[in-house]
């Protein structure tokens, strides 16, 4: 595709609840990060992967969190159990090189 | 471990003003720096990187950035500020380990007033 796509934009779940969200890079990209941005907080780093392996998941928080990667292609972040401290909007990047970057517009999950 | 500080949290310049929002960097290594933008409920746009070479980097929108060794400083300047450029600013290095992840500093909120 011509950017990174995230699905959905918005999530509201209940705690308790685990969420999927799903990131879909630029094709031909082989690298693909994850971050966490939440409100008053920068940028943090979840996870990364290279095709389907994930040499670097220490930005994980908790073992609630896991994530995916199939056909070197779309990832799935998932968290189970949400928290009201999950509440964030998570991002996705690729990359063809590690030097450049594209990322995607996000997925603002609210937990209630 | 490699790092970035955005020392201010809000820049105000006026309309037509000149804008710098700062950044400095702690590095093993080489560092490869970048500064993104982000609007309201957008994802992160590109504007410029320094891997190399000229230490004034031109980027997207008229921004420019100039990458200062001895300052460990790579901030983020623009001759002239419009309103359209209120938004926020993150500044970042690439971490050499595993993967080359960005490192993010915490995001600098410019307001340009008319």
């Amino acid at each position: 595709g011509a950017g990174v796509s995230q699905s959905p934009s918005n999530k509201v779940t209940e705690k308790g609840k685990d969420v999927e969200l799903r990131c879909d890079p630029i094709s031909g990209h082989t690298a693909l990060y994850w971050y966490r941005q939440s409100l008053g907080q920068g940028l943090e780093f979840l996870i990364y992967f290279q095709g389907n392996s994930a040499p670097d998941k220490s930005g994980l928080p908790s073992d609630r969190f896991s994530a995916e990667r199939t056909g070197g292609s779309v990832s799935t972040l998932t968290i189970q159990r949400t928290q009201q401290e999950d509440s964030a909007v998570y991002l996705c990047a690729s990359s063809w090189d590690n030097y450049g970057y594209t990322f995607g517009s996000g997925t603002r999950l609210t937990v209630v | 471990a490699q790092s970035v500080a955005q020392p201010e949290d809000q820049v105000n310049v006026a309309e037509g003003n000149p804008l710098t929002v700062k950044c400095t960097y702690s590095v093993s290594g080489n560092p490869y720096l970048f500064w993104y933008v982000q609007y309201p409920n957008r994802g992160l746009q590109f504007l410029l990187k320094y891997i190399t070479g000229d230490n004034l980097v031109k980027g997207s929108y008229g921004f420019e950035a100039e990458f200062n060794k001895s300052q460990t400083s790579f901030h983020l300047k623009k001759p002239s500020a419009l309103v359209s450029d209120s938004a926020l600013y993150f500044c970042a290095v690439r971490d050499d380990n595993q993967g080359g992840k960005l490192i993010f500093g915490q995001g600098t909120e410019l307001s340009v007033k008319p």
